[in-house]
């Protein structure tokens, strides 16, 4: 079963860090692009990090560049989103989403189920 | 404020056609595909139309995707009951370098 588990995610205060990991399995992780999406509550879908297949290409919403890293590790199948200088608004949901073969900018087409994180003092 | 703009509620009877807009501009929905989501209360958003058009295998041919321009639609005929979810459109904008998505639509099936 293709399938991608996120876990990490958890209760930090305002400038603090966490990191996020995306398990994958069922299928070839390394061909694939990633993304990483948050839902504040109530609120709608965020795009916030892309990383292609091979890791040469990757992108951020201007809301998370410079605080977040995303990375893989295909010998783990994984991927990850290191949080740095945490804000409350970074409360949300965090799903990570599987993208298209290499680096085409296509379809999120299997999500995770989600991780918690809550930025509060 | 949502780069691309959907209504933010839609609603309709059981077997009635709704469609779901969604505009943006020349750098996202002008020149790429448009993808659509549903996310059912509570759970993980679910791809409902790739590439403006396409369904993936298992969704259901009720549900529909077209593209003119610089906007796009979602189409549901035959509303069922368990239609009632938040859809969402989504597309990569090129000036961003970035994905994008609409504020959502809340779908209601009176």
């Amino acid at each position: 079963e293709v399938q991608l588990v996120e876990s990490g995610g958890g209760l930090v205060q305002p400038g603090g860090s966490l990191r996020l990991s995306c398990a994958s399995s069922g299928f070839t992780f390394s061909s694939y692009e990633m993304n990483w999406v948050r839902q504040a509550p109530g609120k709608g879908l965020e795009w916030i990090s892309y990383i292609s297949s091979s890791g040469d290409n990757i992108y951020y919403a201007d809301s998370v560049k410079g605080r977040f890293t995303i990375s893989r590790d295909s010998a783990k199948n994984s991927l990850y989103l290191q949080m740095n200088s945490l804000r409350p608004e970074d409360t949300a949901v965090y799903y990570c989403a599987r993208g298209g073969v290499g680096a085409t900018f296509d379809a999120f087409d299997i999500w995770g189920q989600g991780t918690m994180v809550t930025v509060s003092s | 404020q949502s780069v691309l703009t959907q209504p933010p509620s839609a609603s309709g009877t059981p077997g009635q056609r709704v469609t779901i807009s969604c505009s943006g501009g020349n750098s996202n929905i002008g020149s790429n595909y448009v993808y659509w989501y549903q996310q059912l209360p509570g759970t993980a958003p679910k791809l409902l139309i790739y590439r403006n058009t396409q369904r993936p295998s298992g969704v259901p041919d009720r549900f529909s995707g077209s593209k003119s321009g610089t906007s796009a639609s979602l189409a549901i005929s035959g509303l069922r009951s368990e239609d009632e979810a938040d859809y969402y459109c989504a597309t990569w904008d090129g000036s961003l370098s970035g994905w994008v998505f609409g504020g959502g639509t809340k779908l209601t099936v009176l």
